[in-house]
This record gives structure tokens, C-alpha cells and sequence, in this order.
């Protein structure tokens, strides 16, 4: 069975750094994109970059320009965001999710974030 | 404020068709795929259609996708009480060079 399983909720001060784990399973990790997204409370979803396992090519949001890392581990088909310089804004669920890709001759084809991990409680309070 | 447009909420009977709407521009609806997510309260969203108007395995064929210029929908037929939850559709922004999200429309099965 396909699964992307997340680290637990985590507490941060403002200012401080966040690192949340995907710890993916039952698919060939390097074969599909990394996508995280986050919700705040009561709110839309949020897409914040992606990740491709394979080559570690990253993009992202303009808005966490500068504030959002991500990194994998292919060995232990994990991939991981990192946000840094947090605010009480960032308090939110962050969720990763996979999605197929096929290398086209014009750019990639995508097919939607289809399996989605359970979500990482990020609160940031002083 | 969400690069694209959805309505906040919409409504239905059980057994009506209903449809949701997605307004964007020529940056991302325009010139790239609509995707469609499903998400019930206090889980992850699901994905229910993929590149306009495809449907993953397993989503019943009672949920459908279009998509017309810079604007998309997604049509529910045979409206059913557990079909009650948030809908968002997302596309890529060239502009942007990222993907966005409507502002999601809470759907209520009456």
C-alpha cells in the first residue's frame, strides 16, 4: 500500500526553524514529485514548492522565498521541508503530497498530488 | 485574496446536480490544467480530477471536470449527503512559476 507518513506535531518560538519528514512507502520514491502544502486553521489550502526525489530539483512559492527548504533522503525514500524565521502566520497543518510526472519533450506532464500524507501540526507561539 | 475564484459555498438536494466554478486567467486556467481536491474536516484533501476532466480510479463518474478559457467546474451528479465537504480546484501560474488554489467552496448537501 502507498503511503507518505509525516513527523509529529511540533511547538516552535517565533523566529525559530521548522523541519517536517515524508516518509514515503509502497511506490518507487524517485518516480514522483514531492508537493507540500499547508492550512491554517479554518482556512484554503496553501501550496508551498516542490521536490523532484530523483534529480533534488526544488521550487517554491514566491512568498517563502528565502524561508522554505527542501531536501531528501533517497535512502530512506524521505523527503523533508524545512521553514525558517517562523511567525505566528505559519502556525497551520502541513501536509506533503506525491505527484506523477512524465518527462515530456516540451516540459513535464502532471497528473495531480493523488496520495497525501496525514499532516504535520505546526504551531508557532511565544 | 486567491489567484483563482471560487465561490465560497454552494448548495443541493440529495439526487440534484450541482456545479462549482473556477475562475482564473490566462496565466494559469488559461494555459495550463485544472485540477480538482476533495477535503471533509480534519483530513487530508483528495484528489477527484486531474487535467481538466480526469477522473483517478476509484472517484465515481458522478464527478466530472471542464474547463472553458480562463475558467473551470466541477459538476456533481446524483448528489449525495457524503459528498458534503470542501472543494478546491488549483492550476499552475505561469506568472507565478507555482502552483495556486481557489479559496475552496464548502459544499452542503440540504
Amino acid at each position: 500500500q502507498v503511503h507518505l507518513v509525516q513527523s509529529g506535531a511540533e511547538v516552535k518560538k517565533p523566529g525559530a526553524s521548522v523541519k517536517v519528514s515524508c516518509k514515503a512507502s509502497g511506490y518507487t520514491f524517485t518516480n514522483y514529485e514531492i508537493n507540500w502544502v499547508r492550512q491554517a486553521s479554518g482556512q484554503g489550502l496553501e501550496w508551498m514548492g516542490w521536490m523532484n526525489p530523483n534529480s533534488g530539483d526544488t521550487g517554491h512559492a514566491q512568498k517563502f522565498q528565502g524561508r522554505v527548504t527542501m531536501t531528501r533522503n533517497t535512502s530512506i525514500t524521505t523527503a523533508y521541508m524545512e521553514l525558517s524565521s517562523l511567525r505566528s502566520e505559519d502556525t497551520a497543518v502541513y501536509y506533503c503530497a506525491r505527484e506523477r510526472f512524465k518527462v515530456g519533450l516540451l516540459g513535464n506532464h502532471y497528473y495531480g498530488m493523488d496520495v497525501w500524507g496525514q499532516g504535520t501540526m505546526v504551531t508557532v507561539s511565544s | 485574496q486567491s489567484v483563482l475564484t471560487q465561490p465560497p459555498s454552494a448548495s443541493g438536494t440529495p439526487g440534484q446536480r450541482v456545479t462549482i466554478s473556477c475562475s482564473g486567467s490566462n496565466s494559469n486556467i488559461g494555459d495550463n490544467y485544472v485540477y480538482w481536491y476533495q477535503q471533509f474536516p480534519g483530513t487530508a484533501p483528495k484528489l477527484l480530477i486531474y487535467r481538466n476532466n480526469q477522473r483517478p480510479s476509484g472517484v465515481p463518474d458522478r464527478f466530472s471536470g471542464s474547463k472553458s478559457g480562463t475558467s473551470a467546474s466541477l459538476a456533481i451528479s446524483g448528489l449525495r449527503s457524503e459528498d458534503e465537504a470542501d472543494y478546491y480546484c488549483a492550476a499552475w501560474d505561469d506568472s507565478l512559476s507555482g502552483r495556486v488554489f481557489g479559496g475552496g467552496t464548502k459544499l452542503t448537501v440540504l
